[in-house]
């Protein structure tokens, strides 16, 4: 079946700009986990959905950060006003539900260049 | 909180040679999985095994072992045989069982198998 996907792969913006990262997770999976990866380091959390509600958004760095899930499928991450040190790989997971967490499904990343 | 610590940046070994990867993690949970992942420069994040920590035997999956040492909070990968095409940063993970938090990464590991 079809994995995780998010598009699009590669986006550049101009400090400043509005940008919107569209993660779609595997199809009947619950849980889904946005996590931003800067270079050559791990991958950190950002937020936590489960259906359409967004249970945790710890990791969100500030709030021009907003993420969401309106119809418990898709989920689109935003940042408004970019600055340069949003620079980074976005990676969207999903699981089949809150207990299997365990079992995250990754997609390829989109790579956000702020210039 | 938890922490996973990748203390190897940058390894490298010959192919069909065998090479071990190193991971500490710190926490006060008793149940908890631990990972290892690959992500090669297609940036797809890959698992490539996982140890539930309530489990004493070590994790196997072919040619990838893992040495858990749950005392001492280590948990290595070992990789026998190696091929070209595992060549990728290698990430350490960890999440804690029965929840829906997030998973926790290393600074990762970049490995170059050499022919």
């Amino acid at each position: 079946g079809a994995g995780v996907s998010q598009s699009p792969r590669y986006k550049v913006a101009k400090r400043g700009q509005d940008v919107a990262l569209r993660c779609d997770p595997i199809s009947g999976h619950v849980s889904l986990f946005w996590y931003q990866q800067a270079l050559g380091q791990g991958p950190e959390f950002l937020t936590y959905f489960q259906n359409e509600a967004q249970l945790d958004k710890s990791g969100l760095p500030s709030d021009r950060f907003f993420a969401e899930r309106p119809e418990g499928s898709v989920s689109t991450l935003k940042i408004q006003r970019t600055q340069q040190e949003d620079s980074a790989v976005y990676l969207c997971a999903s699981s089949f539900s809150r207990r299997t967490a365990y079992e995250q499904y990754f997609g390829p990343g989109t790579r956000l260049t702020v210039t | 909180a938890q922490t996973v610590t990748q203390s190897q940046p940058e390894m490298s070994v010959q192919e069909a040679e065998t090479v071990t990867l190193s991971c500490t993690y710190d926490t006060s949970e008793s149940n908890y999985y631990l990972f290892w992942y690959k992500q090669p420069p297609s940036r797809q994040m890959i698992l490539v095994i996982r140890q539930e920590a309530y489990k004493q035997q070590n994790a196997t999956e072919n040619r990838f072992s893992v040495n858990f040492q749950k005392a001492a909070k280590s948990f290595s990968l070992k990789i026998s045989d190696s091929q070209l095409g595992d060549t990728a940063m290698y990430f350490c993970a960890f999440i804690i069982s029965g929840s829906a938090r997030q998973l926790t990464f290393g600074s990762g590991t970049q490995l170059t198998v050499l022919p």
